[in-house]
Protein backbone atom coordinates (compact mmCIF):
# COMPACT_ATOMS: atom_id res chain seq x y z
CA UNK A 1 0.00 0.00 0.00
CA UNK A 2 1.01 3.28 -0.24
CA UNK A 3 3.52 4.79 2.56
CA UNK A 4 3.64 8.09 4.29
CA UNK A 5 3.69 11.16 1.69
CA UNK A 6 4.75 14.65 2.33
CA UNK A 7 4.30 17.54 0.06
CA UNK A 8 6.42 19.81 -1.45
CA UNK A 9 9.81 17.73 -1.90
CA UNK A 10 11.58 21.20 -1.81
CA UNK A 11 9.99 24.74 -0.41
CA UNK A 12 12.90 27.71 -0.76
CA UNK A 13 11.28 30.80 0.70
CA UNK A 14 12.57 33.93 2.05
CA UNK A 15 13.43 35.04 5.35
CA UNK A 16 10.05 36.76 7.15
CA UNK A 17 7.48 34.49 5.44
CA UNK A 18 5.32 31.78 6.13
CA UNK A 19 5.55 28.31 5.16
CA UNK A 20 2.87 24.94 5.58
CA UNK A 21 4.26 21.77 5.16
CA UNK A 22 1.66 18.73 4.18
CA UNK A 23 1.74 15.51 5.83
CA UNK A 24 -0.18 12.29 4.21
CA UNK A 25 0.17 9.40 6.82
CA UNK A 26 -0.32 6.09 6.37
CA UNK A 27 -4.23 4.54 5.79
CA UNK A 28 -5.42 3.98 9.60
CA UNK A 29 -3.26 4.76 10.94
CA UNK A 30 -3.62 6.84 14.34
CA UNK A 31 -0.21 8.33 15.56
CA UNK A 32 1.33 10.94 13.65
CA UNK A 33 5.31 12.79 14.39
CA UNK A 34 6.75 15.49 13.23
CA UNK A 35 10.52 15.85 13.41
CA UNK A 36 13.11 17.79 11.55
CA UNK A 37 16.52 16.62 9.99
CA UNK A 38 19.41 19.28 10.38
CA UNK A 39 22.80 18.52 8.21
CA UNK A 40 24.62 15.46 9.11
CA UNK A 41 22.65 15.02 12.60
CA UNK A 42 19.47 12.33 13.74
CA UNK A 43 16.03 13.83 13.14
CA UNK A 44 15.11 15.84 16.22
CA UNK A 45 11.24 14.92 18.06
CA UNK A 46 8.82 17.99 17.13
CA UNK A 47 5.49 17.29 17.81
CA UNK A 48 3.01 14.25 18.00
CA UNK A 49 -0.46 13.94 17.49
CA UNK A 50 -2.51 10.61 18.26
CA UNK A 51 -6.14 11.50 16.37
CA UNK A 52 -6.32 14.96 15.81
CA UNK A 53 -4.64 16.16 19.25
CA UNK A 54 -1.37 17.28 20.01
CA UNK A 55 -0.67 14.84 22.48
CA UNK A 56 2.60 16.22 23.17
CA UNK A 57 3.66 19.36 21.29
CA UNK A 58 7.03 19.71 23.93
CA UNK A 59 9.60 19.67 20.75
CA UNK A 60 8.55 22.32 18.86
CA UNK A 61 11.47 25.33 18.89
CA UNK A 62 9.12 28.17 19.60
CA UNK A 63 5.97 29.74 18.95
CA UNK A 64 6.50 30.18 14.96
CA UNK A 65 5.78 26.70 14.92
CA UNK A 66 2.36 25.11 14.98
CA UNK A 67 0.62 21.92 13.53
CA UNK A 68 -2.74 20.97 12.95
CA UNK A 69 -4.27 17.60 12.40
CA UNK A 70 -8.16 18.37 11.99
CA UNK A 71 -9.58 15.27 10.84
CA UNK A 72 -6.92 12.88 12.35
CA UNK A 73 -5.24 11.88 8.55
CA UNK A 74 -3.79 14.98 7.11
CA UNK A 75 -1.41 17.04 9.13
CA UNK A 76 0.18 20.48 8.54
CA UNK A 77 3.32 22.04 10.17
CA UNK A 78 3.03 25.73 9.90
CA UNK A 79 5.95 27.71 10.30
CA UNK A 80 5.69 31.60 10.68
CA UNK A 81 8.14 34.23 9.83
CA UNK A 82 10.32 32.10 8.98
CA UNK A 83 14.42 32.08 9.87
CA UNK A 84 17.78 30.90 8.04
CA UNK A 85 18.04 28.57 11.38
CA UNK A 86 14.82 26.87 10.05
CA UNK A 87 16.73 25.64 6.86
CA UNK A 88 16.41 21.56 7.37
CA UNK A 89 14.52 18.26 6.12
CA UNK A 90 11.34 18.29 7.96
CA UNK A 91 9.87 14.43 8.20
CA UNK A 92 6.72 13.32 9.11
CA UNK A 93 6.46 9.68 10.58
CA UNK A 94 3.02 7.66 11.27
CA UNK A 95 2.24 4.68 13.35
CA UNK A 96 -0.80 2.47 13.64
CA UNK A 97 -1.84 3.14 17.36
CA UNK A 98 1.04 5.29 18.69
CA UNK A 99 1.05 5.87 22.64
CA UNK A 100 2.54 3.39 24.95
CA UNK A 101 3.18 1.00 22.26
CA UNK A 102 6.06 -0.12 20.21
CA UNK A 103 4.41 0.20 16.84
CA UNK A 104 6.70 0.85 14.19
CA UNK A 105 6.78 4.53 12.98
CA UNK A 106 7.26 4.92 9.18
CA UNK A 107 8.44 7.79 7.77
CA UNK A 108 8.26 9.96 4.38
CA UNK A 109 10.61 11.45 2.28
CA UNK A 110 10.57 14.53 3.77
CA UNK A 111 10.50 18.47 2.75
CA UNK A 112 13.54 20.15 2.33
CA UNK A 113 13.16 23.60 3.61
CA UNK A 114 15.64 26.16 2.44
CA UNK A 115 15.18 30.05 3.99
CA UNK A 116 17.11 32.41 2.50
CA UNK B 1 15.51 14.49 28.24
CA UNK B 2 17.55 11.27 27.06
CA UNK B 3 21.42 11.40 26.30
CA UNK B 4 22.08 9.38 23.35
CA UNK B 5 25.55 8.88 21.83
CA UNK B 6 26.33 6.46 18.80
CA UNK B 7 30.08 5.17 18.35
CA UNK B 8 31.95 5.08 16.77
CA UNK B 9 30.70 8.23 14.16
CA UNK B 10 32.27 6.30 11.46
CA UNK B 11 33.30 2.86 10.09
CA UNK B 12 34.57 1.93 6.85
CA UNK B 13 34.91 -1.72 6.49
CA UNK B 14 35.56 -4.36 3.66
CA UNK B 15 33.11 -6.28 2.11
CA UNK B 16 32.19 -9.66 3.80
CA UNK B 17 34.07 -7.80 6.84
CA UNK B 18 31.50 -7.56 10.61
CA UNK B 19 30.18 -4.11 11.72
CA UNK B 20 29.78 -3.20 14.89
CA UNK B 21 27.34 -0.09 16.25
CA UNK B 22 27.19 0.84 19.87
CA UNK B 23 24.51 3.04 21.32
CA UNK B 24 24.44 4.19 24.69
CA UNK B 25 21.84 5.96 26.65
CA UNK B 26 20.94 7.90 29.60
CA UNK B 27 17.16 6.98 30.47
CA UNK B 28 16.91 3.98 32.07
CA UNK B 29 12.92 4.00 31.60
CA UNK B 30 13.82 3.09 27.78
CA UNK B 31 12.23 0.33 27.07
CA UNK B 32 12.17 0.44 23.10
CA UNK B 33 15.39 0.24 21.39
CA UNK B 34 15.19 0.33 17.44
CA UNK B 35 17.55 0.77 14.31
CA UNK B 36 17.07 3.17 11.65
CA UNK B 37 18.89 2.93 8.22
CA UNK B 38 18.90 6.53 6.05
CA UNK B 39 20.39 6.27 2.63
CA UNK B 40 21.68 9.66 1.12
CA UNK B 41 19.27 11.81 0.48
CA UNK B 42 16.66 8.93 1.51
CA UNK B 43 13.72 8.78 4.81
CA UNK B 44 15.29 6.77 8.07
CA UNK B 45 13.69 3.20 7.71
CA UNK B 46 13.53 0.94 10.81
CA UNK B 47 16.13 -2.00 10.14
CA UNK B 48 15.52 -3.86 13.55
CA UNK B 49 14.02 -3.60 16.83
CA UNK B 50 14.33 -4.91 20.57
CA UNK B 51 11.90 -4.55 23.23
CA UNK B 52 13.52 -4.32 26.81
CA UNK B 53 12.55 -7.61 28.07
CA UNK B 54 14.74 -9.41 25.21
CA UNK B 55 18.50 -9.37 25.19
CA UNK B 56 19.33 -10.43 21.75
CA UNK B 57 17.15 -10.06 18.34
CA UNK B 58 18.72 -11.24 15.00
CA UNK B 59 17.36 -11.05 11.85
CA UNK B 60 19.15 -12.52 8.82
CA UNK B 61 22.46 -10.91 8.41
CA UNK B 62 21.63 -7.88 11.39
CA UNK B 63 21.24 -8.65 14.77
CA UNK B 64 20.71 -6.21 17.85
CA UNK B 65 22.36 -6.64 21.45
CA UNK B 66 20.77 -5.32 24.67
CA UNK B 67 22.24 -4.59 28.28
CA UNK B 68 20.12 -2.74 30.23
CA UNK B 69 21.90 -2.48 32.83
CA UNK B 70 25.01 -0.92 31.53
CA UNK B 71 22.51 1.17 29.33
CA UNK B 72 23.76 0.61 25.60
CA UNK B 73 22.71 -1.56 22.81
CA UNK B 74 25.00 -2.39 19.63
CA UNK B 75 23.96 -3.37 16.28
CA UNK B 76 25.74 -6.15 14.56
CA UNK B 77 26.00 -6.51 10.65
CA UNK B 78 27.96 -9.47 9.50
CA UNK B 79 29.41 -10.68 5.96
CA UNK B 80 28.24 -6.57 5.10
CA UNK B 81 27.50 -5.54 1.64
CA UNK B 82 27.91 -2.39 -0.65
CA UNK B 83 24.53 -1.67 -0.65
CA UNK B 84 25.05 -1.69 3.59
CA UNK B 85 26.49 1.99 3.14
CA UNK B 86 24.24 4.52 5.05
CA UNK B 87 24.11 6.39 8.15
CA UNK B 88 22.62 4.23 10.69
CA UNK B 89 20.42 6.21 13.54
CA UNK B 90 19.94 4.17 16.95
CA UNK B 91 16.74 5.42 18.96
CA UNK B 92 15.97 4.45 22.64
CA UNK B 93 12.60 5.33 23.32
CA UNK B 94 10.09 4.87 26.47
CA UNK B 95 6.92 3.81 25.07
CA UNK B 96 5.16 5.69 28.03
CA UNK B 97 6.21 9.10 26.82
CA UNK B 98 4.03 8.42 23.50
CA UNK B 99 7.38 6.91 21.86
CA UNK B 100 8.35 9.77 20.62
CA UNK B 101 12.38 8.93 19.38
CA UNK B 102 15.19 9.99 20.01
CA UNK B 103 17.55 9.70 17.73
CA UNK B 104 21.23 8.95 18.50
CA UNK B 105 23.99 11.14 16.45
CA UNK B 106 24.53 8.49 13.51
CA UNK B 107 26.83 6.16 12.48
CA UNK B 108 28.20 6.63 9.03
CA UNK B 109 28.45 3.29 7.54
CA UNK B 110 31.00 2.60 4.19
CA UNK B 111 31.17 -0.96 2.75
CA UNK B 112 34.58 -0.69 0.20
CA UNK B 113 34.94 -3.17 -2.67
Amino acid sequence: GAGVSQTPSNKVTEKGKYVELRCDPISGHTALYWYRQSLGQGPEFLIYFQGTGAADDSGLPNDRFFAVRPEGSVSTLKIQRTERGDSAVYLCASSLKGGATTDTQYFGPGTRLTVL
Amino acid sequence: GENVEQHPSTLSVQEGDSAVIKCTYSDSASNYFPWYKQELGKRPQLIIDIRSNVGEKKDQRIAVTLNKTAKHFSLHITETQPEDSAVYFCAPTFTGGGNKLTFGTGTQLKVEL
